[in-house]
């Protein structure tokens, strides 16, 4: 299973755009990189998800370079309700199902 | 989106007693469901993997004796903590995939044994 690791924590401003960056080098050829949000006492959300180059959705986009051994999660103008732990998965797509493991996340703390 | 329900949100139990988690996929049908403890201010932590029909698969450490997952069908599985103690006091999280790439999140079940 690919290791990811993760900023331990990101302070940002309202209004700002955040990039946060995760690194995964063991990444296999069949993996795909999920971004997951999660805020207190609730169970983790899906936010992007993808193989490479660039996915956007209506609320952010993820950059995956050429060698796919980082990602990029960048989320447009962020407000106070953005405060939350972010989770980058690398997931196994191969046969007989996939299990992930969870990163340490990054915690990011939105200031008015 | 995939929507995962879990029941109930939060439970008390007094120690020694057994409780059971429902975790359910309402929009899809979920060939795998993931069973994740997580303590506080700390991530996620894989307990078992479950497939329809099949018996679930553990992870290093987790006491499947302790820890009874059920996968009866494409849309429901259980987590039953047996003979809970204080240390199992946690937030329980299921998952549920349809696919071989996304996992969706139940909102949670917040255990606290006295």
């Amino acid at each position: 299973l690919a290791k990811t690791t993760q900023p331990i924590s990101m302070d940002s401003y309202e209004g700002q755009e955040v990039n946060i960056t995760c690194s995964h080098n063991n990444i296999a050829t069949n993996d795909y990189i999920t971004w997951y949000q999660q805020f207190p006492s609730q169970g983790p959300r899906f936010i992007i998800q993808g193989y490479k180059t660039k996915v956007t959705n209506e609320v952010a986009s993820l950059f995956i370079p050429a060698d796919r051994k980082s990602s990029t999660l960048s989320l447009p103008r962020v407000s106070l309700s953005d405060t939350a732990v972010y989770y980058c998965l690398v997931g196994d797509a191969g046969t007989g199902g996939f299990k992930t493991i969870f990163g340490a996340g990054t915690r990011l703390f939105v200031k008015a | 989106g995939a929507v995962v329900s879990q029941h109930p949100s939060w439970v008390i139990c007094k120690s020694g007693t057994s409780v059971k988690i429902e975790c359910r996929s309402l929009d899809f049908q979920a060939t795998t469901m993931f069973w994740y403890r997580q303590f506080p201010k700390q991530s996620l932590m894989l307990m078992a993997t479950s497939n329809e029909g099949s018996k679930a698969t553990y992870e290093q450490g987790v006491e499947k004796d302790k820890f009874l997952i059920n996968h009866a069908s494409l849309t429901l599985s259980t987590l039953t903590v047996t003979s809970a103690h204080p240390e199992d006091s946690s937030f329980y999280i299921c998952s549920a995939t349809n696919s071989q790439e996304t996992q969706y999140f139940g909102p949670g079940t917040r255990l606290l044994v006295l």
